[in-house]
């Protein structure tokens, strides 16, 4: 069935250093995936919607430069986070609509990045 | 504004026990209304979705229901196990095809 993997699910990094998610859709294409950062006991805040073969749509007050999203394929959309500092530290979640209208919205498993 | 408050923030329930969890919205115009689960370190799984002629969804042991006039919903969980035990997000979509809004969630905890 429609499936959706993101990876990795952790990753611990310097600061400095850049990070690379991946959400693969698996048994459906997906045009558009969204991106989400979730702070502990917090409700998933849209970042940026990716887009196949163009531009993202980044939300208010995130920094396009800064995260930095590649929709190269119908089933594959990563987020890098560039020169990530310790308040980058949360948890990043990816989804796809299986449908036209969003309604079935499969998300990834996560990311927990720790960034020391 | 559109926003989705949850109710309560968390909770503590015995092993076998039945609970419900609140959602109100203030999201115009409205298209759906989805509840999740998400297990701690883990992506969101959707248990219901309900459009504005639904008033009742049922998955297994979960129970949704809208009420699309005072625009609150509720998730109602019969028999609780230890398994429940995770957070419970409110979702609604203002319309068909655009971002989500999505509540913080309720924290459930079943304990034996």
């Amino acid at each position: 069935g429609a499936v959706v993997s993101q990876h990795p699910s952790w990753v611990i990094c310097k600061s400095g250093t850049s990070v690379k998610i991946e959400c693969r859709s698996l048994d459906f294409q997906a045009t558009t995936m969204f991106w989400y950062r979730q702070f502990p006991k917090q409700s998933l805040m849209l970042m940026a919607t990716s887009n196949e073969g163009s531009k993202a749509t980044y939300e208010q007050g995130v920094e396009k430069d800064k995260f930095l999203i590649n929709h190269a394929s119908l089933t594959l959309s990563t987020l890098t986070v560039t020169s990530a500092h310790p308040e980058d530290s949360s948890f990043y979640i990816c989804s796809a609509p299986f449908n036209l209208n969003n309604e079935k919205l499969f998300f990834g498993s996560g990311t927990q990045l720790s960034v020391l | 504004k559109n926003q989705v408050e949850q109710s309560p923030q968390s909770l503590i329930i015995l092993e076998g026990k039945n609970c419900t969890l609140q959602c109100n919205y203030t999201v115009s115009p409205f298209s759906n209304l989805r509840w999740y689960k998400q297990d701690t370190g883990r992506g969101p799984v959707s248990l219901t979705i309900m459009t504005f002629s639904e008033n009742t969804k049922s998955n297994g042991r979960y129970t949704a229901t809208l009420d699309a006039d005072t625009k609150q919903s509720s998730l109602h969980i019969t028999a609780s196990q230890l398994s429940d035990s995770a957070s419970y997000i409110c979702v609604v979509s203002a319309q068909a095809g655009t971002a989500l809004i999505f509540g913080k969630g309720t924290t459930l905890s079943v304990s034996s």
